[in-house]
């Protein structure tokens, strides 16, 4: 059973750019979603995927975009990059929505925005 | 507003020194509780679900039990592969999603 992947592992970035991070998730796993975990907090929901729909989203600016592909791997689109955009993008799948199916974590990107 | 604490924010113990990691949770309706396990540059690991007060769940040196108001993660004589970050998470209402504590900084000591 293949778990859930992303890349690339780190990138740097400067601020005003964009970046595009990505995602397979765990065989079988239809719902996808993004966290995004500043250094000594926990993960910060940005939003969630279910068969190419978004799902649900958290209090994140709309220049964090998502896309959810038939084969349920995902991408994370970030626009006009800032300072506080730098964190650990947590991607993580699910066997479907609600409680009985809990998230699988990849290992996530690593972003620095200078 | 759903919120989760989680204490201590860090804790040091020697080789087999057991002890408890707590996690207070304030929400209007719990569906479920989760505890994860986090290694330093890695995702979060999933290690239980627990759903209703009273309810209990171990895996290996690990115990965790869940009341109305808050949850804690045991630990039976820990080893120093046992250091990590724990984090606490919870979920409301079905497909809502999870709510994270800040997490326990644990580190093992030979």
């Amino acid at each position: 059973e293949t778990g859930v992947t992303q890349s690339p592992t780190h990138l740097i970035k400067t601020r005003g750019q964009q970046v595009t991070l990505r995602c397979s998730s765990q065989s079988g796993h239809n719902t996808v979603s993004w966290y995004q975990q500043a250094l000594g907090q926990g993960p910060q929901f940005i939003f969630q995927y279910y068969r190419e729909e978004e799902n649900g989203r958290g209090n994140f600016p709309p220049r964090f975009s998502g896309l959810q592909f038939p084969n349920y791997s995902s991408e994370l689109n970030v626009n006009a990059l800032e300072l506080d955009d730098s964190a650990l993008y947590l991607c993580a799948s699910s066997l479907a929505r609600g409680v009985n199916s809990p998230l699988h974590f990849g290992n996530g990107t690593r972003l620095t925005v200078t | 507003e759903d919120q989760v604490t989680q204490s201590p924010e860090a804790l040091r113990l020697q080789e087999g020194e057991s002890s408890s990691l707590n996690c207070s949770y304030t929400v209007s309706g719990l569906r479920g509780l989760f505890w994860y396990r986090q290694d330093p540059g890695k995702g979060p690991e999933f290690l239980f679900t627990l759903y209703s007060a009273g309810e209990e769940k171990e895996k290996e040196r690990l115990k965790a039990t869940l009341t109305k108001k808050e949850s804690f993660l045991h630990i039976t004589a820990p080893k120093p592969e046992d250091s990590a970050t724990y984090l606490c998470a919870v979920q409301v209402r079905g497909n809502t999603p999870l709510v994270f504590g800040k997490g326990t900084r644990l580190s093992v000591i030979a």
